[in-house]
């Protein structure tokens, strides 16, 4: 079934740790978004990447980083993990960048900082 | 910058009951205004959109008409049933600084929506 795959679905991190989150989509989607999911603030953009190679910030990026060497995968990675990071991570896919295009979501995975 | 502003949650109705849940939002220009739906353990997923002022989305029973006089987009269903339980988001994205969009989603805090039996 044609979709975005997330890994893992969750995790407990200690404190200064290095982690990242994996997402795939078989779609052949251009576009690629990292959200972060906190109650009582929606969800909020952390970074994207319109297409192969190219990467950009979102509202909330740093302590953040994200690479896309091919169309499919788009990892996001912790470089020292910090209790404020603990959240629900939502990765998305878009045909094309642009306002009128749907977004499509991964299950998510759930990171617990300690 | 943009903002989205949903009503105050949790909603609780009972099954067939009218449902409104109210949404504005602060953008420049003519963005782009959607409903998302999570139901409970699984991502996000489209519910229906808006891309000009006075356009309707529908879907599943719901409505929501984009008014730009009022900069509103609010969710509408005329008898809800107990499957329609979820956190329901309302989302913009704008049209950027030279006329170019990325598709960037702007959301709002989420309403919890529970329908009793």
């Amino acid at each position: 079934i044609a979709g975005i795959t997330q890994a893992p679905t969750s995790q407990i991190l200690a404190a200064g740790r290095r982690m990242t989150l994996r997402c795939t989509q078989d779609m052949r989607h251009n576009a690629m978004y990292w959200y972060r999911q906190d109650l009582g603030l929606g969800l909020r953009l952390i970074h994207y990447s319109n297409t192969a190679g190219t990467t950009g910030k979102g509202e909330v990026p740093d302590g953040y980083s994200v690479s896309r060497a091919n169309t499919d995968d788009f990892p996001l990675t912790l470089a020292s993990a910090v209790p404020s990071q603990t959240s629900v991570y939502f990765c998305a896919s878009s045909r094309e960048a642009g306002r009128y295009n749907e977004q499509f979501f991964g299950p998510g995975t759930r990171l617990t900082v300690l | 910058g943009d903002s989205v502003t949903q009503m105050e949650g949790p909603v609780t109705l009972s099954e067939e009951a009218f449902l409104t849940i109210n949404c504005t939002y602060t953008a420049t220009g003519y963005p782009s205004l959607f409903w998302y739906v999570q139901y409970p353990g699984e991502g996000l997923q489209l519910l229906l959109k808006a891309t000009k002022a006075d356009d309707k989305g529908s879907n599943k029973g719901f409505e929501a008409t984009y008014r730009k006089e009022t900069t509103s987009f609010h969710l509408e269903k005329g008898s809800v049933q107990v499957s329609d339980s979820a956190v329901y988001f309302c989302a913009l994205s704008p049209l950027e600084a030279g006329g170019t969009s990325y598709g960037k989603l702007t959301f709002g805090q989420g309403t919890i929506l529970t329908v009793h039996p």
